[in-house]
């Protein structure tokens, strides 16, 4: 499968516990993003990277959020201290570069976290 | 106010018939103007980019109206196998390269 990766799918967790979740993009795909998405609403983006570079995370929903993606090919999503409202789907996706202000992204089957 | 508005539904409809979703977005600025699906606990799929000329890709017809700011997509002879969230989406300039989701519309097409 050449499509975009994410583990785990699933994650059960006690509140308060630090929890990190894993993309693999597309291999020629220098952009990745993360999106997180609750129940009965849309993708909520949260910060992407071009490379290894971070270039927008002011989206991140609180500092208990980073991301990081060390050598511009997988990416790594942390949630510090979780929370019960921070159950939710979160998804990865990648795209290339490309000319313009958009390339289609395409979204990871996401991990399924949940906080007791 | 969101960004970008939907009708939530659900919209239950029987097979072969027309149905029409529509979507408002808020910032002038946008840029790109996209319909997604996503099946019940799947990720989301590009559907078709709009243009504001129209486009059209087989059973499936999409409209941009930059004045109204309104996007809308039309199912011709559903299939049961449209039955789907549709999520109007929207990138602009200002957001770099995010998409802003609208919260879907859930279509239920019925034998």
């Amino acid at each position: 499968d050449t499509g975009v990766s994410q583990d785990p799918r699933h994650k059960i967790t006690k509140r308060g516990q630090n929890v990190t979740f894993r993309c693999d993009p597309i291999s020629e795909h220098n952009r990745l993003y993360w999106y997180r998405q609750t129940l009965g609403q849309g993708p909520e983006f949260l910060t992407y990277f071009q490379n290894e570079a971070q270039l927008e995370k002011s989206r991140l929903l609180s500092d208990r959020f980073s991301a990081e993606r060390p050598k511009g090919s997988f990416s790594t999503l942390e949630i510090q201290r979780t929370e019960q409202g921070d159950s939710a789907m979160y998804l990865c996706a990648s795209s290339t570069p490309g000319q313009g202000t958009y390339n289609e992204q395409f979204f990871g089957p996401g991990t399924r976290l949940t906080v007791l | 106010r969101k960004e970008v508005e939907q009708d939530p539904g659900p919209f239950n409809v029987p097979e072969g018939a027309t149905v029409a979703f529509n979507c408002t977005y808020s910032n002038s600025a946008s840029q790109s103007f996209f319909w997604y699906r996503q099946d019940c606990r799947k990720e989301p799929k590009l559907l078709m980019s709009v243009y504001s000329s129209g486009n059209e890709d087989g059973r499936f017809t999409a409209q941009l109206n930059r004045a109204s700011q309104y996007i809308s997509l039309l199912i011709r002879d559903s299939k049961l196998s449209d039955s789907a969230t549709y999520l109007c989406v929207v990138n602009n300039a200002n957001s770099g390269y995010a998409l802003n989701f609208g919260k879907g519309t859930s279509l239920l097409v019925t034998p």
